[in-house]
């Protein structure tokens, strides 16, 4: 079992739909939670992060936090064509000693207009 | 530049062959990572660097990989006899040190093809 799991999709929604992006994850030593944006045969983008449980907002996109459940979510409002790509969900543990993260398969999301 | 550089952008190899790839990451941050990325995969930690040490090379799949940060700041990979399983995406970030880390920012990648 991988240590954090994410549906690849794809996922096809019309513009304007909200999107939800769900990671799962077993190693409850993770503490940062973060969620990249990947367009093809580019690299990875952050778009946020958030520590520990909770929920974090920034524009349309919305993450929240479930550490009792192991699970966390992003949400997209109004989406939009140019929101079409490859999103993943990574985390890390609090440890001072590396910056390493664990990321998920990634979910393969098209904005249809 | 503004940004993560990686070159070359994509290298085509034999197998058996030995490769080196470039990573120049954003001025000022002392902390610097790769990963590999199979196709339809997410990225795959391999090594975290801070300053010119090796800080956790745990993602080494094996002895034939290894990478340098000799003066902290640019870092070359380097892949000894090349197998058809390491073809993939190499991707190079950086960021500053402490909670900065939880912000790393990546370079587009170098992709690698082993024939």
């Amino acid at each position: 079992q991988k240590e954090v799991e994410q549906d690849p999709g794809p996922l096809s929604v019309p513009e304007g739909a909200i999107v939800s992006l769900n990671c799962t994850y077993s190693n409850s030593a993770f503490q940062y939670f973060m969620w990249y944006r990947q367009y093809s045969r580019k690299g990875p983008e952050l778009l946020m992060y958030t520590y520990s449980s909770g929920n974090k907002e920034d524009g349309r996109f919305t993450a929240q936090v479930d550490k009792s459940s192991k699970y966390i979510s992003l949400f997209i409002r109004d989406s939009q064509p140019s929101d079409s790509a490859t999103y993943l969900c990574a985390m890390r543990g609090g440890s001072s000693n590396t910056g390493k993260l664990i990321f998920g398969q990634g979910t393969t999301l098209q904005v249809k207009p | 530049g503004a940004g993560v550089s990686q070159t070359p952008s994509n290298k085509v190899t034999e197998k058996g062959k030995y490769v080196e790839l470039r990573c120049d990451p954003i001025s000022g941050h002392t902390a610097l990572y790769w990963y590999r990325q199979s196709l339809g995969q997410g990225p795959e930690f391999l090594i975290y660097f801070q300053g010119t040490g090796a800080a956790d090379d745990s993602g080494l799949p094996n002895d034939r990989f290894f990478a340098v940060r000799p003066e902290g700041s640019v870092s070359t990979l380097k892949i000894q006899r090349t197998e058809r399983g390491d073809s993939a995406v190499y991707l190079c970030a950086s960021s500053l040190p402490g909670q900065g880390r939880n912000e790393q920012f990546f370079g587009p990648g170098t992709r690698l093809t082993v024939l």
